[in-house]
């Protein structure tokens, strides 16, 4: 247990549908990030919140769209997905954002997604 | 541009010893960290290093080396559960986590 989870922790849709991932952390962290796990690849940040603002966002595509109500919960809202689209979606938090071990990134298990 | 190479599979005996090596090249550099990831499971982090030399946490060792652009992670006394993928990742001076494609370890008994 990291103390962030994430939910649900499969995932299967079809390209129209429209579905919410889930991540909430329990650490007191101000820092929260989505990231995308394709086979055979590195983990590709796709976005970043820091104080529930968004402060980066990694050239994804708009049929991600992130949320932030406040800093312990986190959403990624997803739509007209694509087959590629498949992947495990991970979610992070760290104590602040920046350099340095103060921002170790504590990760939640994954959503695991399909597209169908 | 940013990357990070790393062996993309290593294989070892329990009990043994063993070595991933990671080069990278970005904009700015804070620190370099490695996180380790069982199949299925999210990744947990296992150091970071700002400073070069050594670092030692148990069986767990890193390495960092500034003027070369190059650190390691050492197993010692290898178990089972070793097993897992491990990956090197580097700040940038965005702030922002780069993370290499991972090393599958395979401890063999």
């Amino acid at each position: 247990e990291t103390g962030v989870t994430q939910t649900p922790r499969h995932l299967v849709m079809g390209m129209t549908n429209k579905k919410s991932l889930k991540c909430e952390q329990h650490l007191g962290h101000n820092a929260m990030y989505w990231y995308k796990q394709s086979a055979k690849k590195p983990l590709e940040l796709m976005f970043v919140y820091s104080l529930e603002e968004r402060v980066e966002n990694n050239s994804v595509p708009s049929r991600f769209s992130p949320e932030c109500p406040n800093s312990s919960h986190l959403f990624l809202h997803l739509h007209t997905l694509q087959p590629e689209d498949s992947a495990l979606y991970l979610c992070a938090s760290s104590q602040d954002l920046g350099q340095g071990r103060k921002d170790t990134q504590y990760f939640g298990p994954g959503t695991r997604l399909t597209v169908l | 541009g940013q990357s990070l190479e790393q062996p993309s599979e290593v294989t070892a005996v329990e009990g043994a010893i063993v070595q991933i090596n990671c080069t990278y090249q970005t904009s700015g550099f804070y620190g370099l960290s490695w996180y380790q990831q069982h199949d299925g499971g999210a990744p947990t982090f296992l150091s970071y290093n700002a400073l070069d030399g050594l670092e030692e946490t148990g069986r767990f060792s890193s390495f960092l080396s500034r003027s070369d652009s190059y650190g390691y992670l050492l197993l010692q006394e290898l178990q089972m559960k070793d097993s897992a993928s491990y990956f090197c990742a580097v700040y940038n001076q965005g702030g922002k986590l780069i993370f290499g494609q991972g090393t599958e370890l395979s401890v063999k008994p």
